[in-house]
């Protein structure tokens, strides 16, 4: 079965620290994406990052980056130097079937709450 | 600016009785999605569209139901059905793409809690 497992249920870190919100996936496809993306107060899930199964290349985007490891099924996100408003709710997802067994789904994690305090 | 539309933003019922949340989006999207969250169970999928007057069930499909006559348009009805409406609900869109690699994008969510 496809599943997604975000074990830190919450985080509290003080500001200016890095933290890295850890993400564990199983799939039995050989082709998928993994996302991750924010949950502010507000509600609305706004979307960081897609990445494509071949391509194992860390990524960095300003304070964020990712580590996808394909031999831990892990995609693991680092934030250095948080800020206040980084505390949102972040979540992992992973897509379901590929090509013509693409179903347009994703199967999200748990959630991460992470609270970044002054 | 384009994007999704819920409303209501809240929303109060009675046991018993059939709500109505409404998902209206302007990306020109083909495929939508219904999503339940509840606290510490992540987002769980309820009904998906990839194209008009068609849809399919997700993973809690149970106590609600859903219709797709325009291509902007997928209200999502919570039946009297449904033993445990209390949630947030967010709908989202995408285009629809062979490959899996859809970026699903968000409306702000309906909190729907029942008295």
């Amino acid at each position: 079965a496809q599943k997604v497992t975000q074990a830190q249920t919450e985080i509290s870190v003080v500001e200016k620290k890095d933290v890295t919100l850890d993400c564990v996936y199983e799939t039995r496809d050989t082709t998928y994406y993994l996302f991750w993306y924010k949950q502010p107060p507000s509600g609305e899930l706004v979307f960081l990052i897609r990445r494509n199964s071949f391509d194992e290349q860390n990524e960095i985007s300003g304070r964020y980056s990712w580590n996808f490891q394909k031999s831990t099924s892990s995609f693991n996100f680092t934030i250095t130097a948080s800020q206040v408003v980084d505390s949102a709710v972040y979540f992992c997802a992973l897509s379901e079937g590929y090509g013509s067994s693409n179903t347009g789904k994703l199967i999200f994690g748990q959630g991460t709450t992470l609270q970044v305090k002054p | 600016d384009g994007g999704i539309t819920q409303s209501p933003k809240y929303l109060f019922r009675k046991e018993g009785q059939n709500v109505t949340l409404s998902c209206e989006q302007n990306l020109n999207h083909d495929a939508m999605y219904w999503y339940r969250q509840d606290p510490g169970q992540g987002l769980r999928l309820i009904y998906y569209s990839q194209i008009v007057n068609d849809f399919q069930k997700g993973d809690i499909a149970e106590g609600y139901s859903v219709s797709r006559e325009k291509k902007e348009s997928f209200p999502l009805t919570v039946t009297s059905a449904q033993k445990n409406p209390t949630a947030f609900y967010l709908c989202a869109s995408s285009e629809v793409s062979g490959s899996g690699a859809n970026v699903l994008t968000f409306g702000a969510g309906s909190r729907l809690t029942v008295l």
